[in-house]
């Protein structure tokens, strides 16, 4: 059983350009979280995506956005990226209003020139 | 505002110490995590909480509601167990995720 996979794993990007970071749940999970994590801090919530939906928005700007697809398997997507974007960026899944431990993928490294 | 605590925020100790590492939060918790990052990103969730104590293995987690405040401890702590330890609190109104993290505990077992 696969737990939760991300792609790419690196990736490097220039100022202004726009990048899209992909996720797969693990098996028989319908809820998937996206967190940003700069270098030394913890992670940060970004969204969360549950039927296809935004169901949560952490503080971000909306250059950030998303996508669910039916198959449950996510997008991020940042445009206009700034400096500042460069961080890892984590996925992780879970069943929907089921309290359990999460499963988080492991993470796209990002980093803007 | 949410706002999640730990401390130390850097530790060093020997093979074998009794290793103890603290989360405070404030109020409107309903699930508190403690999560395990290794160098490299990937990050392994330990444990959830919602009151008193959790045990596997080595680890042990426990939180107290009424003091908002959570610990985690390593018993027999070895090398491997050198990782960042984030400790996350799921507030209530959320959902399953939308976590409000702590900056982490970054812990060096030396042989």
């Amino acid at each position: 059983d696969a737990g939760v996979t991300q792609s790419p794993t690196h990736l490097i990007k220039t100022r202004g350009q726009q990048v899209t970071l992909r996720c797969s749940p693990k098996s028989g999970h319908d809820t998937v979280s996206w967190y940003q994590q700069a270098l030394g801090q913890g992670p940060q919530f970004i969204f969360q995506y549950y039927e296809e939906e935004e169901r949560q928005r952490g503080n971000f700007p909306d250059r950030f956005s998303g996508h669910q697809f039916p198959n449950y398997s996510s997008e991020l997507n940042v445009n206009a990226l700034l400096l500042g974007d460069s961080a890892l960026y984590l996925c992780a899944s879970s069943r929907r209003q089921v309290s359990e431990k999460l499963f988080f993928g492991s993470g796209t490294q990002l980093s803007v020139l | 505002k949410n706002e999640v605590e730990q401390s130390p925020q850097n530790l060093t100790a020997q093979e074998g110490e009794f290793i103890t590492i603290n989360c405070s939060y404030s109020v409107g918790i309903s699930a508190l995590h403690w999560l395990q990052q290794h160098p490299g990103g990937g990050i392994v969730s330990l444990f959830m909480l919602s009151s008193g104590k959790k045990k596997h293995g080595r680890l042990i987690a426990t939180i107290n509601i009424q003091e908002k405040h959570s610990s985690l401890h390593i018993t027999a702590s070895h090398p491997r167990d050198s990782a960042v330890y984030i400790c996350a609190g799921m507030y209530s109104g959320g959902g399953a995720d939308g976590l409000t993290f702590g900056k982490g505990t970054h812990l060096i077992i030396q042989p």
